[in-house]
């Protein structure tokens, strides 16, 4: 029940598409929603974050769209560039615990030029 | 802009040796973690810290693994008797409010 489950595993795009990746998740107490983008040997680095009362959240090229009812999450990123080629992944957390946040399997997005 | 700090960025040790693994959070952040992340794995919660105590911590983080905040400023994690199987990356996150932020990591490698 902890666990969240992201896809798909990889992702190809063309520079100037659209990168869409899914997130389910079964805990119905989760309450924060964030994604991560980790490039090679680094950190994962915060990249965009929502909770459950609002059903998107865009910030700049970035969108994350949230259906509760469904328990599922997405990240959609407009305008894919190649720089953008890096390891997505989805978390969740809940305020009930020590917020510590239960990690997706990531998605290898490539970007081609 | 602030950001969370790890030393050092690879440690290489023997099995059965010692290793203790360095973070500066934050300066105004509260709540501690460590997390792992073995090679093209996803990222695993290790533990939390809030209060200068552990708050939680997961099934991976056995007796062999010790955490510490020994000032105001440094967050350890310390790993008694290495294993092989404890080669990963070990990342540091911080947060006051909702937004963990993480640092570059450190490469334990065990051989």
């Amino acid at each position: 029940q902890q666990q969240v489950k992201q896809s798909p595993q990889s992702l190809i795009v063309q520079k100037g598409g659209i990168s869409i990746i899914n997130c389910a998740y079964e805990n119905t107490a989760f309450d924060y929603f964030p994604w991560y983008q980790q490039f090679p040997g680094k950190g994962p680095a915060l990249l965009i974050a929502i909770r459950p009362d609002v059903s998107e959240k865009k910030e700049g090229r970035f969108t994350i769209s949230f259906n509760k009812s469904a328990k599922q999450f997405s990240l959609h990123i407009m305008d894919s560039q190649p720089g953008d080629s890096a390891t997505y992944f989805c978390a969740a957390s809940n305020s009930g615990s020590a917020r510590q946040l239960t990690f997706g399997s990531g998605t290898q997005l490539t970007v081609l030029p | 802009e602030p950001e969370v700090t790890q030393t050092p960025s690879h440690q290489v040790t023997q099995m059965g040796q010692e290793v203790i693994l360095r973070c500066v959070p934050i300066s105004n952040h509260l709540y501690f973690y460590w997390y792992r992340q073995i090679l093209g794995q996803k990222v695993e919660f290790l533990v939390s810290f809030y209060n200068n105590e552990i708050s939680e911590k997961s099934e991976i983080f056995d007796d062999q693994f010790s955490v510490e905040r020994p000032d105001g400023s440094n967050f350890t994690l310390k790993i008694r008797s290495t294993k092989l199987e404890d080669s990963a990356m070990y990342f540091c996150a911080s947060h006051r409010a909702y937004e963990q932020y993480f640092g570059p990591g450190t490469r334990l490698t065990v051989t």
